[in-house]
């Protein structure tokens, strides 16, 4: 029984190139959730995504930040022009249809973006 | 945004010895989560507290939530090695979008 998946574990980008982080959920989940953690600071929440649609992006940059859960495939959080700023570990959660007690929800073991 | 305070920051012991962490907030929890995350890892859940009052025990970890649902604890006796990790508490008064603490980092030395 598989969890969360997040693919590349590291990822290594100049600055100016894109970035792309996969994710799939746990079999049955289809809500998917990014979160971002940066050095000194907690996880934040970037964006919320069931299948075809967002739900809510209200954590994400306005600029230069996209995210995608298509209807075949994983979620993707994609990173145009990356800057040295944008390093960080990136996770990905995933919870069942179904709400349950506070939202319960199930990480992944996350992407560390490094920007050189 | 609720802001979440945890504290210590940092805490180093002794293996077998005892620990309290904590979790306030400025305003009442919906419910409230405790996550531990190993260095490379991403955070998993341990429990989840809704009842102010409410006491849940995980093993050698012991979860209180606050009568007024401000505050919370984790209690591990007998601390061992594999308990280090950040510990992180989190509530969803938002809903879906979980609102973090900044964590307490736990080192457990043999």
């Amino acid at each position: 029984n598989a969890g969360v998946m997040q693919n590349p574990r590291h990822l290594v980008r100049r600055r100016g190139q894109e970035a792309r982080l996969r994710c799939s959920p746990m079999k049955g989940h289809s809500h998917v959730y990014w979160y971002r953690q940066l050095p000194e600071e907690g996880l934040k929440f970037m964006v919320y995504l069931q299948k075809e649609n967002i739900i809510d992006e209200s954590g994400m940059p306005k600029e230069r930040f996209s995210a995608e859960f298509p209807k075949e495939g994983p979620s993707i959080l994609r990173i145009q022009q990356v800057v040295r700023g944008d390093s960080a570990a990136y996770f990905c959660a995933s919870s069942p249809p179904v709400r349950g007690l506070g939202y319960e929800q199930y990480f992944g073991p996350g992407t560390r973006l490094t920007v050189t | 945004t609720q802001l979440l305070e945890q504290s210590p920051q940092f805490l180093s012991i002794q293996e077998g010895e005892n620990l309290t962490v904590y979790c306030n907030s400025s305003s009442v929890f919906s419910s409230l989560q405790w996550y531990r995350q190993e260095p490379g890892e991403g955070p998993v859940l341990l429990v989840t507290v809704v009842t102010g009052g409410e006491v849940k025990k995980l093993k050698r970890l012991t979860f209180q939530f606050g009568d007024a649902r401000k505050d919370s604890s984790l209690h591990i006796t007998a601390a061992q090695p594999g308990d280090t990790g950040l510990y992180l508490c989190a509530d969803a008064n938002s809903g879906y979008a979980l609102n973090f603490g900044k964590g307490t980092s736990l080192l457990v030395t043999p």
